[in-house]
């Protein structure tokens, strides 16, 4: 019954390193977010995508990359990760190019940078 | 942007409704107001959207008000396991309806009390 899987549930990093985190949809979806959740701060938009090979800035693309080459696919690159980078990650997908939909999320990355 | 404001936490008892309230003054005529959960160490989890007619799922009731600036979300019987942060989200539509985007608050986080 998975729907959106996160390759991992937890991370630690070193200051400097290139981290992917990695996002899989198995419902054919084309629209497919990343989030950043913070203490006190909600859910926070980082990047999202409506096609393969398409991607749009969010609200705090700062610091981040994404790349998506297969449909199902949905990775967040991390150039030199830092130390204010710590955070639960989460990769959502709703239904279909609309949004009236409800959109499923990952159980999340928790990303420890040290 | 249309924009929510939500109580930060609120208390219920187990057994009794909760009711979640949510102030959307700015929502324009084609925004929908979705409701999404998050239970501790867990990704959101849909519950219920509506556009102006008040909806009922097998999960909750959505209320908006006529004017739609704001929405009440109710749980009819809670339980413990009700126990998350809820959040209420206008949907923000752009590039003419093929790229959308929820936008995420800090929600309320919901106690059920024993």
């Amino acid at each position: 019954d998975v729907k959106v899987t996160q390759s991992s549930r937890y991370l630690v990093k070193r200051t400097g390193e290139k981290v992917f985190l990695e996002c899989v949809q198995d419902m054919d979806h084309e629209n497919m977010f990343w989030y950043r959740q913070d203490p006190g701060l909600g859910l926070r938009l980082i990047y999202f995508s409506y096609d393969v090979k398409m991607k749009e800035k969010g609200d705090i693309p700062e610091g981040y990359s994404v790349s998506r080459e297969k449909k199902e696919r949905f990775s967040l690159i991390l150039e030199s990760a830092s130390t204010n980078q710590t955070s639960m990650y989460l990769c959502a997908s709703p239904k279909g190019a609309d949004m009236n939909t409800e959109a499923f999320f990952g159980q999340g990355t928790r990303l420890t940078v040290v | 942007d249309a924009k929510t404001t939500q109580p930060p936490s609120m208390d219920c008892a187990e057994g009794r409704a909760a009711n979640l309230p949510c102030n959307h003054s700015t929502i324009s005529g084609n925004e929908y107001v979705y409701w999404y959960r998050q239970i501790h160490s867990q990704g959101p989890q849909y519950i219920i959207h509506g556009l102006k007619n008040n909806e009922t799922n097998e999960m909750a009731s959505l209320i908006i008000t006529e004017d739609r600036k704001s929405s009440t979300l109710i749980l009819p019987h809670a339980t413990l396991r009700d126990t998350a942060v809820y959040y209420c989200i206008v949907r923000v539509a752009e590039y003419g309806g093929a790229t959308n985007k929820l936008i995420f608050g800090t929600g309320t986080l919901l106690a059920v009390q024993p």
